[in-house]
């Protein structure tokens, strides 16, 4: 079964820090996608960063980067030097081959303050 | 830029009334999902098309819901009749078929509100 663990369900982080947002997940497929998306009060969401399960690289977007352990099963989220505009909801989500369905985790709730 | 539209962005409705929401994904994306969001939680996918075709409507409660994408392109879903319960975002998403790393574009997401 396909499966994405968020552990933290709020985050706090002072501005200009670094914050980490875990995710671990579940999947027997060899050959997957990981992807963080950022999803602000207004509601739309939006895509951050990918990491496909064949990367040996941690992918980076800017500020963020994921840190990628495929032994451990982790693609956690690295946003470093917070703003006050990333205060949000962020979700991780996998990519499977069934299909190419996505599966979401219950998301972590991050406030930045100044 | 090409984005997913989604229409009503906002809709009230009373219990036992039906709604409907449109979307209309990225030209040439084959992969049209829908997901029903509720405050303070994750997208759970209520129905996945590949072109005009169902591929995952496992979580769809069929007896009041109904989606479908008759020419591969646009989309509609249905909800007759709408329950208290059925107040949450529903988000439109597609993406390009095939490959793990196409990620999913997301439109602006329709509020419903069941009175």
């Amino acid at each position: 079964a396909q499966k994405i663990t968020q552990t933290q369900p709020g985050m706090f982080v002072q501005e200009k820090e670094a914050v980490t947002l875990d995710c671990t997940y579940d999947t027997s497929d060899q050959s997957y996608g990981l992807f963080w998306y950022k999803q602000p009060s207004s509601g739309e969401m939006i895509f951050l960063i990918y990491q496909g399960s064949y990367d040996e690289q941690n992918a980076t977007e800017g500020r963020y980067s994921l840190n990628f352990q495929k032994a451990r099963k982790s693609a956690n989220l690295v946003i470093s030097a917070s703003q006050l505009g990333d205060s949000a909801m962020y979700f991780c989500a996998m990519r499977g081959r069934n299909f190419n369905k996505f599966y979401f985790g219950s998301g972590t709730k991050l406030n930045v303050k100044p | 830029e090409a984005e997913v539209a989604q229409s009503p962005r906002y809709k009230i409705t009373e219990k036992s009334q039906a709604v409907a929401f449109w979307c209309d994904p990225i030209s040439g994306h084959a992969t049209l999902y829908w997901y029903r969001q509720i405050l303070g939680q994750g997208p759970e996918l209520l129905v996945q098309f590949q072109d005009e075709s169902v591929v995952d409507d496992s979580q769809l409660p069929k007896d009041r819901f109904s989606a479908e994408r008759l020419k591969g392109v646009d989309s509609t879903l249905k909800i007759q009749p709408a329950e208290l319960g059925d107040s949450a975002m529903y988000l439109c998403a597609s993406s390009l078929a095939g490959g793990q790393g196409n990620e999913q574009f997301f439109g602006p997401g329709t509020r419903l509100t069941v009175l």
